[in-house]
């Protein structure tokens, strides 16, 4: 079965300090992978996302992820982290085989040190 | 431009109660999901809704029930409230299947 993994419940980071979120997932070939921000009592907002080609993709805020194929990963990245970043980032992962329904990992709390 | 609107934002329901969550999506998108989300488990889908006229169950659809009403609108039925019903309810949308999934403010349920 398709699985989602974030293996960090919190993060703290200072500000101004560099960001790294990680994401592993399980599935044969390659999913469809988004990378979701979610600010507390919000919906959840699109950050990035990969369906193919360059492995290296942008998103807004100054986000970046790495689709890494040998490692099943797909880990977020912000070079500067600002106060406005504290949220709930959220991996998810879609698969054809399963009509392409989001498989969701738990999720990692962010908090910002000033 | 509303994107997904979700109603009511909070409600609070005793046990046996029935009520439905209304989602409408004006960006004319052909799908349309309902999640729960609770603590440390992330979003987990109850039922989606690939094109107009579809519904098909996801990971956790024991206990609701949906309507795909039109191309704008899907609702979420409880007929008899639960306490492992207690969540917040998400409402989403998409061009298709396999699209960015776009989402609803929400709403908190509290099933006492």
């Amino acid at each position: 079965a398709q699985s989602v993994t974030q293996p960090d419940i919190h993060i703290t980071v200072s500000e101004g300090a560099s960001l790294e979120l990680r994401c592993n997932y399980s599935y044969g070939a390659t999913p469809y992978l988004f990378w979701y921000v979610q600010s507390p009592g919000q919906g959840l907002q699109l950050l990035l996302k990969y369906f193919s080609g360059d492995t290296l993709v942008q998103g807004i805020k100054g986000f970046e992820a790495e689709f890494k194929r040998s490692q099943s990963s797909f880990n977020l990245r912000k070079p500067s982290v600002h106060w406005s970043d504290a949220a709930e980032y959220f991996c998810a992962v879609g698969a054809p085989d399963s009509n392409y329904q989001l498989i969701w990992g738990a999720g990692t709390k962010l908090i910002i040190k000033p | 431009n509303a994107g997904v609107t979700q109603t009511p934002k909070f409600q609070v329901l005793k046990t046996g109660q029935s009520m439905t969550l209304q989602c409408a999506q004006d960006m004319n998108h052909n799908s349309m999901y309902w999640y729960r989300q609770d603590p440390g488990m992330g979003l987990r889908l109850i039922y989606y809704s690939a094109s107009e006229g579809t519904t098909d169950k996801g990971e956790v659809p024991n206990g609701y029930n949906v309507s795909r009403l039109n191309k704008r609108e899907f609702s979420l039925r409880l007929e008899s409230a639960a306490p492992s019903q207690t969540s917040v309810y998400f409402c989403a949308s998409s061009a298709r299947q396999g699209a960015e999934q776009f989402f609803g403010p929400g709403t908190r349920l509290t099933v006492l």
